[in-house]
Formats: structure tokens, C-alpha cells, sequence
């Protein structure tokens, strides 16, 4: 079974329309981060959370929200879509400072039309 | 700012060696980073150098590390066709609290 698994992970919505996207993992990290990842521009980060009771926004936070519901799970709200959110989403999860690997997610492929 | 700067594409003959460049700018980076995106997955750690270390082996993959010029590099040996993919650099601060992705370089392997 994967290690961070994200449902959906395909969706086509309309502009104006909320929509949730969410991430589960079972490395009993207590890191988790969701990105987004648009061509010719890399990853850019949303937000992230240290652990349940902390959330912090990252690069590009606006538009965005994210809840922490337990250690496993992390998901990421837009709250009213519009186009140019359309992107390839990431979530991904990293032990404790010192163990710095990054597990990623499969990808949510976002199109707002 | 804090760029990370890789080169877009790179083509190379099956069984060359390929070596993806990359620039970073916060000399304070205490983890750098190399993933590899096939079509339609996700990001996969291929290998992971601290900012004390130079130079890196692990089989086919070789990560050389210039502090003093930002640039680190990652050499894969004897490239297959199961090598092309978008390949991404990463610096991130300690903690992960700070990480910046480059925009990845697309390598194409012709047989």
C-alpha cells in the first residue's frame, strides 16, 4: 500500500465552486504539506503543518485553506475555485527535523473551467 | 530571493551518462535534494546530500555539491530508457521549514 495516498485524483470543477482535496498517510509522521505544481515553475508550497494543532501558510496560501483533522490526515479546501488554480496538487508527509525525507503523494490533477 | 535554477531539458543516447545541473541561492541550505517525476506520479526522493558533505555515490546516481558556487549536480551513469522523466532539485533549510523546488528538467533518453 502507498504511503500518502490523495483522493481525488482527478477533478473538473466550475469557477466559483468549493472543493476539497485530501491526503492520508500512514508513515506516522507528524509533518505534512501540500504543494502545487504548475509547468515550467516547479513546486510551490501552500501550506504546512508541524503537527495537528499547527498549520502554517506557505508560498502561495491565498485562495487556499487546509485542516489538520488527525495526524494521518491533511486536506486542502479552495473555497471558491477559480481557472487559474488548475494545477497538478501534492501532498506529502516528512519525519521529525533530522530525518529529512519527503514522501510525496500520487497527485490530484485540478481543472476549474 | 531564492531561486533554484535548472536548465529545462536534456537529451542524451541510452548508455551515455546524463548530468543534470542545478543553482541554488541560500547558502544557509542545509539539505539538497534530487527527485525524479515519471509521467502521471508523484515526486520520488532519489538521493539526498548535507550542505558538509561534497560529493555523494549510490550506485548509478553520483551528486557532486559546490558550496562555494551554489551548484550541485547529479550524474546518472549508464542511462535507460526507464531514466526519462522530469528530474527536480530541492534546498531546504533544517527542519524542512523552508523548501524550495527548482523547476525541474525534463531528460529524454533516445535509444
Amino acid at each position: 500500500d502507498a504511503d500518502v495516498t490523495q483522493t481525488p485524483r482527478n477533478r473538473i470543477t466550475k469557477t466559483g465552486k468549493r472543493i476539497m482535496l485530501e491526503c492520508s498517510q500512514t508513515k506516522g509522521h507528524d509533518r505534512m504539506y501540500w504543494y502545487r505544481q504548475d509547468p515550467g515553475l516547479g513546486l510551490r508550497l501552500i501550506y504546512y503543518s508541524f503537527d495537528v494543532k499547527d498549520i502554517n501558510k506557505g508560498e502561495i496560501s491565498d485562495g487556499y485553506s487546509v485542516s489538520r483533522q488527525a495526524q494521518a490526515k491533511f486536506s486542502l479546501s479552495l473555497e471558491s475555485a477559480i481557472p487559474n488554480q488548475t494545477a497538478l496538487y501534492f501532498c506529502a508527509t516528512s519525519g521529525p527535523a533530522g530525518s529529512e525525507t519527503q514522501y510525496f503523494g500520487p497527485g490530484t490533477r485540478l481543472l476549474v473551467l | 530571493g531564492e531561486d533554484v535554477e535548472q536548465s529545462l531539458f536534456l537529451s542524451v543516447r541510452e548508455g551515455d551518462s546524463s548530468v543534470i545541473n542545478c543553482t541554488y541561492t541560500d547558502s544557509s541550505s542545509t539539505y539538497l535534494y534530487w527527485y525524479k517525476q515519471e509521467p502521471g506520479a508523484g515526486l520520488q526522493l532519489l538521493t539526498y546530500i548535507f550542505s558538509n558533505m561534497d560529493m555523494k555515490q549510490d550506485q548509478r546516481l553520483t551528486v557532486l555539491l559546490n558550496k562555494k558556487d551554489k551548484h550541485l549536480s547529479l550524474r546518472i551513469a549508464d542511462t535507460q530508457t526507464g531514466d526519462s522523466a522530469i528530474y527536480f532539485c530541492a534546498e531546504a533549510l533544517g527542519g524542512y521549514q523552508k523548501v524550495t523546488f527548482g523547476t525541474g528538467t525534463k531528460l529524454q533518453v533516445i535509444p
